[in-house]
Parts: C-alpha cells; structure tokens; sequence
C-alpha cells in the first residue's frame, strides 16, 4: 500500500511567487494534516482536516497561507505570496482516526520550499 | 512547543552503548507517540504509548510512559549506526470525556549520533 505522497520533493521560488504543495493520503484515512518544520520552531501543526473539512487552522501563520481539501485523496497548501521565512521543510500527514482512540499518524517525505 | 520538552537536545554515543531519551509535558496525555526522523526525509512511527505505566519494544527500542502519563522515555539498547537520526515525541492531550484531541504537539526532538 501506498503510503502519503508528496509533491514536488523539493521547490526553489523567488520572493513574491506563490507555491502549491501538494498531497495525497494513504487511501481510506479520513484525517489530514499540514505541518511544517525549521530548526528554531521544530514540527509545528498548521491545519488539519477531518473528512475533508477543515478542523483547526490555527496553526496557519498568516493570510498568506491557504489549504483546501477537495476531496479524500487531494490536499494543496498554498503560499502568496511566498517569503524568504516560508522556507522550511512541509509534511502532510494522514490518519484514520476512530475518535475515542488516538490514531497514529503516517508521514509523507515532505517538501523542502526554499524562498529566494 | 513548550508544551513538551526533549531532552537531551542532542546525544553523540559510541555503538554498542545504551541510551535514554525523555519526553515530559506539563500535562497529563491522552497519548504519547514517538517517531524518527532521518536527514531530508518523513517521519517514521515506533511507538504509541496510552496507558499509564505502559510499556512497549520493538527490536532494540523500548518506550515506557509513566503512571501519571506525563513523562515517556525511549531507550535504545546495544545503539547502532542504523539508529542515529531525530527522534521526537508527539502528544495528544485529549478531550474531556476521553476522546483523542485529534491533533498532536511534536517535542523539539534529539538528535542521536552513533559512532562506529
């Protein structure tokens, strides 16, 4: 089985620009989570969803950003425009979570998003 | 997340030594997960800690969670090359009621080198 696949691998973008990131979760988990992770802040949680919709975003740093889920298999983080701080590495990760027990979370490879 | 401190920050041992990685939060959990991490690449799942006092191995990977579900530690005996990386602790501090937060906290994480 698949795991969660990530695109692209690695993005090199000029201040200004906006970038798509892009995410598919393992088949059949209904929970969705976009992280992103830098040597001063660690893995921080930007937004999850639960079968589809968004639960929490709280963790999106700015307007800038926007994430949709359009449906089970698709996810997108969006950046626009994108900053020389954006530059960070980008997981998505998925669960399938069954609500009165925890649900381990799968990791995609992640996106390496540098911002010139 | 101050949330949850790792530590130590970063552990250099010579193959074949034992080691011990804290993870404590000023929070009872839900549950406790640990993962590794390779340079440049997703998280991998060990282990997920619920109970208190729980315990679980894996290979050489022990992880134990303590009876007040506030401090896990994960114990890497006969260390070898294969298992530097980061590793970081994950939590899930739950809901009123007893149901999964849905979410979890990441640790700063530690970083394990093992000299051959």
């Amino acid at each position: 089985d698949a795991g969660v696949i990530q695109s692209p691998r690695h993005e090199v973008t000029e201040m200004g620009q906006e970038v798509t990131l892009r995410c598919k979760p393992i088949s059949g988990h209904n929970s969705l989570f976009w992280y992103r992770q830098t040597m001063m802040r660690g893995l921080e949680l930007l937004i999850y969803f639960n079968n589809n919709v968004p639960i929490d975003d709280s963790g999106m740093p700015e307007d800038r950003f926007s994430a949709k889920m359009p449906n089970a298999s698709f996810s997108t983080l969006k950046i626009q425009p994108s900053e020389p701080r954006d530059s960070a590495v980008y997981f998505c990760a998925s669960s399938n979570p069954s609500g009165r027990v925890t649900d381990t979370q799968y990791f995609g490879p992640g996106t390496r998003l540098t911002v010139l | 997340s101050q949330e949850l401190e790792q530590s130590p920050q970063s552990l250099i041992v010579q193959e074949g030594k034992n080691l011990t990685i804290n993870c404590t939060s000023s929070k009872t959990l839900y549950g406790l997960y640990w993962y590794k991490q390779k340079y440049g690449e997703g998280l991998i799942f060990l282990m997920m800690l619920q109970k208190g006092g729980e315990e679980k191995s894996h290979e050489k990977i022990t992880a134990k969670l303590d009876e007040k579900k506030q401090q896990s530690s994960l114990h890497i005996t006969a260390s070898q090359p294969s298992h530097a990386g980061i590793y970081l602790c994950g939590a899930d501090r739950g809901r009123a009621g007893g149901t999964s937060y849905g979410k979890l906290t990441f640790g700063q994480g530690t970083i394990l080198t093992v000299h051959p």
